[in-house]
């Protein structure tokens, strides 16, 4: 069964203190990784896709990385308007997308 | 283009009665998909779509659940009767493309109280 674990849970950081999320995954034949950010009563935003071990995606403060068992998005001097909870997902060769339960990022001014 | 519309946005009903929440995915998105968030279980597939046809409604909880897609520009997700453990955001989100490549593009939600 496809399976999405994002670690950690929640995380505190100072602005500007550089951090990285994890996100370990198992899937039957790899179609994409997404990652989301979802702030508080809004539905998840679309941020990135990487389809294959290598692969890197990055935007503004946010980085993207791809291995075959997991990702990271690697936050580089992280500014409070930062703060929100990150998604991962995976895209499997049965069309399902399943997520994970996210991490929650707290950036403190 | 609008995004994905769904409504209403807040519901509070009464153990027993029936809800109804809806969906128009983005014009043109052949993949519709239903979720539900908790803070326990995050993001839980319940269905999806693809050209209006369901394939998979194995994360549909029970048989009190159901959704149809009558046509390429609305959705319905119907909980008959519904039950406190019910109570939750419900998610739909609509792709174009090859399914489990294309980003998902979601909707507000719909808050669901049951009391």
């Amino acid at each position: 069964e496809d399976q999405v674990t994002q670690s950690p849970e929640a995380l505190r950081l100072q602005e500007g203190e550089s951090s990285s999320l994890n996100c370990s995954y198992t899937v039957s034949g790899l179609r994409g990784l997404f990652w989301y950010r979802q702030d508080p009563g809004k539905g998840p935003e679309f941020l990135f896709t990487l389809y294959s071990a290598g692969e890197e995606k990055e935007k503004e403060r946010l980085k993207a990385t791809l291995t075959k068992k997991e990702s990271f998005l690697h936050i580089t001097a992280p500014k409070p308007e930062d703060s929100a909870t990150y998604l991962c997902a995976v895209g499997g060769r049965d069309d399902k997308i399943i997520f994970g339960k996210g991490t929650r990022l707290h950036i403190l001014p | 283009d609008a995004g994905v519309i769904q409504s209403p946005r807040h519901e509070v009903t009464e153990m027993g009665q029936e809800v109804t929440l809806r969906c128009k995915p983005i014009s043109g998105h052949d993949y519709l998909f239903w979720y539900r968030q908790t803070m326990m279980r995050g993001l839980e597939l319940l269905i999806y779509f693809n050209n209006n046809v369901p394939i998979d409604d194995s994360g549909m909880p029970e048989d009190r659940f159901s959704a149809k897609m009558p046509n390429a520009s609305f959705s319905t997700l119907k909980i008959q009767p519904s039950e406190p453990r019910d109570s939750a955001v419900y998610f739909c989100a609509s792709s174009f493309g090859l399914g489990g490549r294309s980003p998902l593009h979601f909707g507000n939600g719909t808050r669901l109280t049951v009391t």
